[in-house]
């Protein structure tokens, strides 16, 4: 079965330190991976993506993720967090054959807790 | 990006009553679109698929008589919550993609749905 999983249900930094929030999947085929966001009572907002090309992909509001097929890791990253940064962050594949229809597997959400 | 307007934000009914909730596409055709739910500080749960011109598909475990969809055009579908119940209350969120050469989904801002 494919699947995405978060394992932290939240992490705390401080701002101006860097954060990481972790994802891993499982999939077959190449997979299509993403990270939303999610403010209280909003919608998500798309981040980034890693579709092919380059593992480091680089996204909106300075995050950045890195694929890395051997560990099926797609972390998130930003060098500095801000408090505005405090969020819902949610990892998500799009599964293998649902075609460019938009389709999307979610993990469980990390809530980043920034710090002033 | 592109940009899904979702309405109403909040809405509160009585139970027994049945509740509308439409997902626009504003700047792009959309043949295909979702509907989530999501439960307090959990993941998004993917209820159905919403096809334009034809029938929905749902979700192993959702009644497709109480979560009724329409995709009448290639901007909008709609979400009916017949019947509603308490345990109905939750928050819904619609998602789709500009398709062809594009492969993320744009989501709307989400509907607070309250049953009392």
């Amino acid at each position: 079965a494919q699947s995405v999983a978060q394992p932290e249900d939240q992490v705390n930094v401080a701002e101006g330190n860097p954060l990481t929030v972790k994802c891993t999947y499982s999939v077959s085929g190449n997979p299509y991976l993403f990270w939303y966001v999610q403010y209280p009572n909003r919608g998500l907002q798309f981040l980034l993506k890693y579709i092919t090309g380059d593992n480091l992909v680089k996204g909106s509001y300075g995050f950045e993720a890195e694929f890395n097929k051997s560990q099926t890791s797609f972390h998130l990253k930003k060098p500095s967090a801000l408090v505005s940064d405090s969020a819902l962050y949610f990892c998500a594949v799009r599964p293998f054959g649902s075609g460019n229809t938009g389709k999307l597997i979610f993990g469980q959400g990390t809530t980043l807790q920034v710090k002033p | 990006g592109a940009v899904v307007s979702q309405h109403p934000s909040r809405v509160i009914c009585k139970s027994g009553t049945s509740v509308k909730i439409e997902c626009r596409s504003l700047d792009f055709q959309a043949t295909t679109m979702f509907w989530y739910r999501q439960f307090p500080k959990q993941s998004l749960m993917l209820m159905a698929t919403s096809n334009e011109g034809s029938k929905a598909t749902y979700e192993q475990g959702v009644e497709k008589d109480k979560f009724l969809i329409n995709h009448a055009s290639l901007t909008l579908s709609t979400l009916t919550v017949t019947s509603a119940h308490p345990e109905d209350s939750s928050f819904y969120i619609c998602s789709a993609s500009p398709g062809q050469g594009n492969t993320e989904a744009f989501f709307g801002q989400g509907t607070r749905l309250t049953v009392v």
